[in-house]
């Protein structure tokens, strides 16, 4: 299987911050890669599909970025409501897999 | 409005079968494959079934392959999941998630997920 690692495991920010997350495949995976956002209590929301394609509805402050092997997500400016875990996930492959998720949290 | 919405989750003994449910209700269920994702409590997500928008073709995880089954109705909008020999790390919140429709792999509509809890 593919492996997904994403750093950090937490990230301390504050409102209006600019963020960046980081997502390495352990295989190239061309761009086959989507980010997740998810609150606690609730399931994940699709924000990135294709590395770096926005998904309909989701803020233009988010946008994703990479390929091959090293994937970026990155908020240009938090906001409350973006304090949240976030996930990548490859599907390159039928087995898909996700990374351990960034947990951003308030500074 | 378009959702899914899963069911059947429960507390059940090691050793033990559960059918979890999703209905899928606001969109054409039938021209979409779909998938089951768990999420163990305080851990991350792991995909672990897909099947296509027929019924005909199905993978699985190497951690269920062998004691998951899933199934789709698609003149009732349900998909299911059959879990038998439950293990303690079988544990978790299953979430239905459905395929974007483009085919690519990726989860574009998630259900709210139902709470599995397998105990000695």
């Amino acid at each position: 299987d593919i492996q997904m690692t994403q750093s950090p495991s937490t990230l301390s920010a504050s409102v209006g911050d600019r963020v960046t997350l980081s997502c390495r495949a352990s295989q190239t995976i061309g761009s086959w890669l989507a980010w997740y956002q998810q609150k606690p209590g609730k399931a994940p929301d699709l924000l990135i599909y294709e590395a770096s394609n926005l998904e309909t509805g989701v803020p233009s402050r988010f946008s994703g970025s990479g390929s091959g092997t090293e994937f970026t997500l990155t908020i240009s400016s938090l906001q409350p409501d973006d304090f949240a875990t976030y996930y990548c996930q490859q599907y390159q492959s039928d087995s898909r897999t996700f990374g351990q998720g960034t947990k951003v949290e308030i500074k | 409005e378009v959702q899914l919405v899963e069911s059947g989750g429960d507390l059940v003994q090691l050793g033990g079968s559960l059918r979890l449910s999703c209905g899928a209700s606001g969109f054409a269920f039938s021209g979409y494959e779909m998938n089951w994702v768990r999420q163990a409590p305080g851990k991350g997500l792991e995909w672990i079934s897909f099947i296509d928008n027929t019924g005909k073709t199905t993978s699985y995880a190497d951690s269920v392959m062998g004691r998951f089954t899933i199934s789709r109705d698609n003149a009732k909008n349900s998909l299911f999941l059959e879990m038998n020999s439950l293990r303690a790390e079988d544990t978790a919140i299953y979430f239905c998630a459905r395929d974007s429709i483009t085919s690519s792999f990726y989860f574009d509509l998630w259900g709210q997920g139902t709470l599995v809890t397998v105990s000695s």
